[in-house]
């Protein structure tokens, strides 16, 4: 059965650091979104992408954070001056037009110190 | 901002007894409804659906009710098991806000633990 699959499982950073976390979506799926997870609070959405644009963003999503799909496969989150609060779990989706549940990634636990 | 609450942080129920997980919306332009099962260190797994114009799916042990008037929703597990025992998360779709973009909102998620 196919998959979104993430890498890292675990990033450690210093404060100030960029990071790259990666995603490969699957393979026939058109939308991509990225979500993240502090600690003990809910999931929140950060940003969706389709047709090699972003179609929204949240508040949280602000000019440190950029994302990519470079090469038709994986699709990347960029954090380029990481904080403290950043530090959280951040996971991939995917989704086809017609279907209308998203699929989630096994996330990327982000620290930062 | 909470648009979709999950107002029960936990819920424990014996094995073979019926499991009922509820959620509250506040945005009537929500147009459809997912339920979300998570294991510690994984991603959140679809489990069942339900669009906004119906008022029940039910898929195996598994069944979602949705009461629009109210701007409420249940996921009832029965028989539960002890494979059950996870956090369950209720999200939202849309409201689309282009034609292009399916993002959900998520409630905090109620731990469930099923006792043998």
């Amino acid at each position: 059965e196919p998959e979104v699959t993430q890498t890292p499982s675990h990033q450690v950073t210093q404060m100030g650091q960029e990071v790259i976390l990666r995603c490969v979506p699957i393979s026939n799926h058109l939308y991509f979104y990225w979500y993240r997870q502090i600690l003990g609070q809910k999931v929140e959405f950060l940003v969706s992408f389709y047709n090699n644009e972003i179609s929204e963003k949240s508040e949280i999503f602000d000019d440190q954070f950029s994302v990519e799909r470079p090469d038709g496969s994986n699709f990347t989150l960029k954090i380029r001056s990481t904080k403290l609060e950043d530090s959280a779990m951040y996971f991939c989706a995917s989704i086809r037009r017609e279907y209308n549940e998203q699929f989630f990634g096994p996330g990327t636990r982000l620290t930062v110190l | 901002d909470q648009q979709v609450k999950q107002n029960s942080p936990s819920l424990s129920v014996q094995e073979g007894r019926i499991s009922i997980l509820n959620c509250d919306y506040t945005n009537s332009m929500f147009d459809y409804f997912l339920w979300y099962k998570k294991y510690p260190a994984e991603g959140p797994t679809f489990l069942i659906s339900i669009s906004s114009i119906k008022d029940k799916n039910e898929d195996g042990r598994f069944t979602v009710f949705l009461n629009k008037s109210a701007k409420h929703l249940s996921l009832h597990i029965v028989p539960s098991q002890p494979g059950d025992s996870a956090v369950y998360f209720c999200a939202a779709r849309g409201p689309n806000s282009g034609g292009s973009n399916y993002k959900l909102t998520f409630g905090k998620g109620t731990l469930l633990t099923v006792n043998p």
